[in-house]
């Protein structure tokens, strides 16, 4: 079966402008996370959505949004980009909302803030 | 807050060798926990999810273990190949979200 899905693979865009990544989790999941991975900070968790609705939230500023359609589907979003956003963004899908099912993650979108 | 270690940082061993990759966590009263692998400028790859009632998994030539009481997980890796060669993470949940250790990476060395 398909795995879950991330576009573009690699980006690059300027400081002050936005970027829209998307994630298609894997068919029948119905949670999907994004996690930042820099070499810094390593893996921090930046939301979770489940039916369409954003369940938790880590420690970022309101720059980093998201949503989640009703096919599951997910969007990331990241307006006024800056330096420090360049990072490899991951999204991870599960069955259900929680940790409980472990996570099954895509290949990355590699952002380059220029 | 879940902290999360992986020691050690880095390890070089050569082909065939058996090795063993430590994971250790502060809040032992955890659901599971998750062995990834990552290669270089990739995603994230899942080796085994142990669930807290169980205290070991196996898949091929690796096997997990689980001591919650002592906040401590291994992931041994048998008769070990140039391509193991990666980035292992082990990821511990907390509310509703993994923490990951910063990862050991392996070299296998031909």
């Amino acid at each position: 079966k398909a795995g879950v899905t991330q576009t573009p693979r690699y980006l690059i865009k300027t400081r002050g402008q936005q970027v829209t990544l998307s994630c298609s989790p894997i068919s029948g999941h119905r949670s999907v996370s994004w996690y930042q991975q820099t070499p810094g900070q390593g893996l921090q968790f930046l939301f979770e959505y489940f039916s369409e609705t954003q369940r938790n939230k880590g420690n970022f500023p309101g720059r980093f949004s998201g949503r989640q359609f009703s096919n599951s589907r997910s969007e990331m979003n990241v307006s006024t980009l800056e330096l420090g956003d360049s990072a490899l963004y991951l999204c991870a899908s599960s069955l259900s909302l929680g940790v409980n099912y472990g996570y099954t993650f895509g290949s990355g979108t590699r952002l380059t803030v220029v | 807050k879940q902290e999360v270690t992986q020691i050690p940082a880095a390890l070089s061993v050569p082909e065939g060798e058996n090795l063993v990759l430590n994971c250790s966590f502060t809040d032992s009263a955890i659901y599971n926990l998750q062995w990834f692998r990552q290669d270089p400028g990739k995603g994230l790859t899942s080796l085994l999810l142990i669930q807290s009632s169980q205290r070991e998994q196996t898949s091929g030539r690796l096997n997990a273990s689980l001591d919650k009481s002592s906040g401590r997980s291994t992931l041994y890796i048998a008769a070990s190949q140039p391509g193991d060669s990666a980035t292992y993470l082990c990821a511990v949940p907390a509310g509703n979200q993994f923490y990951f250790g910063t990862g050991t990476s392996l070299t296998v060395i031909p």
